[in-house]
């Protein structure tokens, strides 16, 4: 079946960047687009940056524009989303997701920003 | 920016009940709108997408209706495993991708 697994959790200083991963199967992976989305305590669903999977485009929110990074590997049928200049506020569970509208998730990564 | 406001922000019921939570953009968003349930400690799970179309494997009890700026997501008989949140989303073109606050359904 569809499946997407992420890596695991993640303790960072503040300054500090952040890798997380998000392994695709159950498909063809370079067939569609890879989002990630955050979820901070308390706060809402906020969607971070898409990726497509086929050539590697990538479009990103303005409040993460120059933080964010979004690769992809696909031999390794796996995406990547990179957060640098980590701040507490960054404490989150990150998910990605497949496709437009989200379908499935990721279980999410839990990354802790604390000195 | 379109931004998605729902309603109520916590929902008390009960098993059986025929429940609704509203979701209101700030603009017209035509059919661009998706429901999304989640469990405690889970992700997300797609519910519903343009606006009223049921995600293949969710119950019929789930429906969805609306469009423009005003949309509903109702359920027909509340299940034990319903007990969840649930957000709307815009999803649409200029990579748009926003959602609401999410509501709690708790008994």
């Amino acid at each position: 079946q569809v499946q997407l697994v992420q890596s695991g959790a993640e303790v960072k200083k503040p300054g500090a960047s952040v890798k997380v991963s998000c392994k695709a199967s159950g498909y063809i992976f370079s067939h569609y687009v890879i989002h990630w989305v955050r979820q901070a305590p308390g706060q809402r669903l906020e969607w971070m940056g898409w990726i497509n999977t086929a050539n590697g485009d990538t479009k990103y929110s303005e409040r993460f524009q120059g933080r964010v990074t979004l690769t992809r590997d696909t031999s390794a049928t796996t995406a990547y989303m990179e957060l640098s200049s980590l701040k507490s506020e960054d404490t989150a569970l990150y998910y990605c997701a497949r496709t437009t509208p989200f379908d499935p998730w990721g279980q999410g990564t839990l990354v802790t920003v604390s000195s | 920016d379109i931004q998605m406001t729902q309603s109520p922000s916590t929902l008390s019921a009960s098993v059986g009940d025929r429940v609704a939570i509203t979701c209101r953009a700030t603009q017209n968003i035509n059919i661009w709108l998706a429901w999304y349930q989640q469990r405690p400690g889970k992700a997300p799970t797609l519910l519903i997408y343009k606006a009223s179309s049921l995600q293949s494997g969710v119950p019929s009890r789930f429906s969805g209706s609306g469009s423009g700026t005003e949309f509903t997501l109702t359920i027909s008989s509340l299940q034990p495993d319903d007990f969840a949140t649930y957000y709307c989303q815009h999803y649409g073109g200029s990579s748009t991708y926003t959602f609401g606050q999410g509501t709690k359904l708790e008994i």
